[in-house]
């Protein structure tokens, strides 16, 4: 089992609908998560960090965190086709600079 | 502020090959990461380098082996290439304090796409 799951999709949405993204996570020792976005053939831009529990919102995106059920979430509000591009969750452990491990990605097209 | 690059950007090279990848932190950041992409994967965690010296190290050979300059550029070495070392390699620089702070964030750089054949 790996120590973070993630649907690898695709998901296709219409435009100006709200997107959900979910990571979950086996490893309790994790503390920092983040979402990134990636698109094609480029690297990966970070979107969000939150640490623990809890919810950040930033813009259309909101980020949440579950720490009880080792479940985050990433909603994209109003998703534009300019959001298609594939989404990583990340998690650091506490302590544990050193380590960042990703989930395989959610690739996500909002259709104009 | 100039941000995270990388070089070169594509690379052909064949089995049993060596190769070095290039990176360049972004200005102000000490600490350098990289990771390898594979198709249709999420990043994994290579190495990081801090203050020129290995900083912990994901599930990967000796072959796998990196340097950080003064400068806080950072090299990526891979030796006796395999068929399966074909991936988007990534390069991420961020800014430590000391030992077991400082910021989360990483920055990554567009990658290096290394095919062995």
């Amino acid at each position: 089992q790996k120590e973070v799951e993630q649907d690898p999709g695709p998901l296709s949405v219409p435009e100006g609908a709200i997107v959900s993204l979910n990571c979950t996570y086996s490893n309790s020792a994790f503390q920092y998560f983040m979402w990134y976005r990636q698109y094609s053939r480029k690297g990966p831009e970070l979107l969000m960090y939150t640490y623990s529990s809890g919810n950040k919102e930033d813009g259309r995106f909101t980020a949440q965190v579950d720490k009880s059920s080792k479940y985050i979430s990433l909603f994209i509000r109003d998703s534009q086709p300019s959001d298609s591009a594939t989404y990583l969750c990340a998690m650091i452990p506490s302590g544990g600079y050193q380590k960042v491990t990703f989930g395989t990605g959610t690739k996500l097209q909002v259709i104009p | 502020e100039t941000g995270v690059t990388q070089s070169p950007t594509h690379l052909i090279k064949t089995r049993g090959q060596q190769v070095t990848l290039r990176c360049s932190s972004q200005s102000g950041h000490n600490t350098v990461s990289w990771y390898q992409q594979a198709l249709g994967q999420g990043p994994q965690f290579i190495f990081q380098y801090y203050r020129e010296e290995e900083n912990g190290r994901g599930n990967f050979p000796p072959r796998f082996s990196g340097l950080q300059f003064p400068n806080y550029s950072s090299e990526l070495n891979v030796n006796a290439l395999e068929l399966d070392d074909s991936a988007l390699y990534l390069c991420a620089s961020s800014l430590r304090d000391r030992v077991g702070e400082g910021s989360y964030e990483q920055y990554f750089g567009p990658g290096t796409r290394l095919t062995v054949t």
